[in-house]
């Protein structure tokens, strides 16, 4: 079955505590993002990357990590959490820079305390 | 200003009933409309695309864009309980997608 996981679904953590959020998918899919759903704000990129080791900055990237060292998989990091960055987080795949599909993961509700 | 403006609801139908819901934009760029859907303590999925202006039907679902007045709009007939979901409209330009916040339509039995 085609699909994007994240591991974990649910994370409650305190402040300044390194995490790493997984991320994997199992299409081949070249372009992967990250994005934060806040009430009212929406889906918003954190990061996104078009193929291994070629990453770039979305529109809120202060706090996070991202590496690509392998086509399937996209972990996203926060070195120091801040409650600030307590939200609802999806991974997301498309095929390549031209699809306009996006699979998106079940997504990791964080808390940071 | 947001890009992608999206009323965030929460609307509520009767079963059966004509649903409407609308996103206006900002960046003339756009050229691809997508409508999502979420379900609860799920990512969202992809309903519909549109490129550039014009109308495309799925079923019950028609998604409709007028590039002249910078308006994106989903339209469900017959609407059932099983539509009752968060319906996110994104536009894209270049690269990347942007979201409109959501609209959560319940679908009353």
């Amino acid at each position: 079955e085609a699909q994007v996981t994240q591991n974990p679904r649910y994370l409650i953590t305190v402040t300044g505590k390194k995490l790493t959020v997984t991320c994997s998918q199992n299409m081949n899919h070249e372009y992967m993002s990250w994005y934060r759903q806040d009430p009212g704000l929406g889906l918003r990129q954190i990061y996104y990357s078009m193929n291994v080791e070629v990453t770039d900055k979305g529109d809120v990237p202060e706090g996070y990590k991202v590496s690509r060292k392998e086509k399937r998989n996209f972990p996203l990091i926060l070195e120091s959490p801040s409650p600030n960055q307590t939200s609802l987080y999806f991974c997301a795949s498309r095929a390549g820079t031209g699809a306009y599909e996006q699979y998106f993961g079940p997504g990791t509700r964080l808390t940071v305390t | 200003q947001k890009e992608v403006e999206q009323d965030p609801g929460p609307l509520s139908v009767p079963e059966g009933a004509i649903v409407s819901l609308n996103c206006t934009y900002s960046n003339s760029a756009f050229q691809y409309f997508m409508w999502y859907r979420q379900y609860s303590r799920k990512g969202p999925e992809l309903l519909m695309y549109t490129y550039s202006s014009g109308n495309k039907e799925d079923g019950r679902f028609t998604a409709q864009v007028d590039k002249s007045s910078k308006y994106i709009s989903l339209f469900i007939r017959d609407s059932q309980p099983s539509d009752s979901a968060t319906y996110l409209c994104a536009a894209r330009g270049g690269q990347n997608f942007v979201f409109g916040p959501g609209t959560r339509l319940s679908v009353l039995p």
